[in-house]
């Protein structure tokens, strides 16, 4: 069965903090996203990254970082925590030749106090 | 840029269809997807549709494509307590790398 794991499903941070969310996927996907969901704004694309050590920025990336050091693996990284970075956080993969039939993890709920 | 619509709630009697509505904005479209979000878990895909396609039939679930008018529609027939979700209308070209999500339409069963 196919897998995209999120590391936390919850996580309480304090303002300035440095906050890891780390992604794995099983499927040998080229394509890693993260994205961020918040009441009636769906989802937006913060990073996405299309093969080992290559990152494009999405809609909102300020504010954040990625590392995709392995195929399989891609971190977000928040360097310095803010209240307003409070927000579900998804991560997806596709192949790089279907890359809309995203596979989600769980999400991990980020509250920044 | 790109842009997709849809409304944010409905409300479906059981054992009724539900029809959730988007529009988008890009022409170019190839694909046009169907993600279900249940309460607490990540999205997970029901159905895509080619933009060569009218529609496209899945045990209870259609699609239904309006090239001409950018519209895009999900008829659940049926509907049971289980479909209770969040439903998101997304797009994609050939040659993106990315998809465009809609807002989500939240759908509620009422008995």
């Amino acid at each position: 069965d196919v897998k995209v794991t999120q590391s936390s499903r919850y996580l309480v941070k304090r303002t300035g903090e440095k906050v890891f969310l780390e992604c794995v996927q099983d499927m040998d996907h080229e394509n890693m996203f993260w994205y961020r969901q918040d009441p009636g704004l769906g989802l937006r694309l913060i990073y996405f990254s299309y093969d080992v050590k290559m990152k494009e920025k999405g809609d909102i990336p300020e504010g954040y970082s990625v590392s995709r050091e392995k195929k399989e693996r891609f971190s977000l990284i928040l360097e310095s925590a803010s209240t307003n970075q409070t927000s579900m956080y998804l991560c997806a993969s596709s192949l790089k030749a279907l890359a809309g039939v995203l596979f989600f993890g769980p999400g991990t709920r980020l509250t920044v106090l | 840029g790109e842009d997709v619509e849809q409304s944010l709630f409905l409300s479906v009697r059981e054992g009724d269809s539900s029809v959730i509505n988007c529009t988008y904005t890009d022409s170019s479209s190839t694909y046009l997807y169907w993600y279900k979000q249940e309460p607490g878990a990540g999205l997970q895909l029901l159905t895509y549709i080619f933009s060569n396609m009218d529609m496209k039939q899945d045990q209870r679930l259609t699609v239904l494509l309006n090239k001409k008018d950018k519209h895009l529609s999900l008829r659940i027939a049926d509907t049971q307590t289980g479909d209770s979700a969040i439903y998101f209308c997304a797009e994609s070209t050939m040659s993106a790398s990315k998809i465009i999500f809609g807002s989500g339409t939240r759908l509620s069963i009422r008995p």
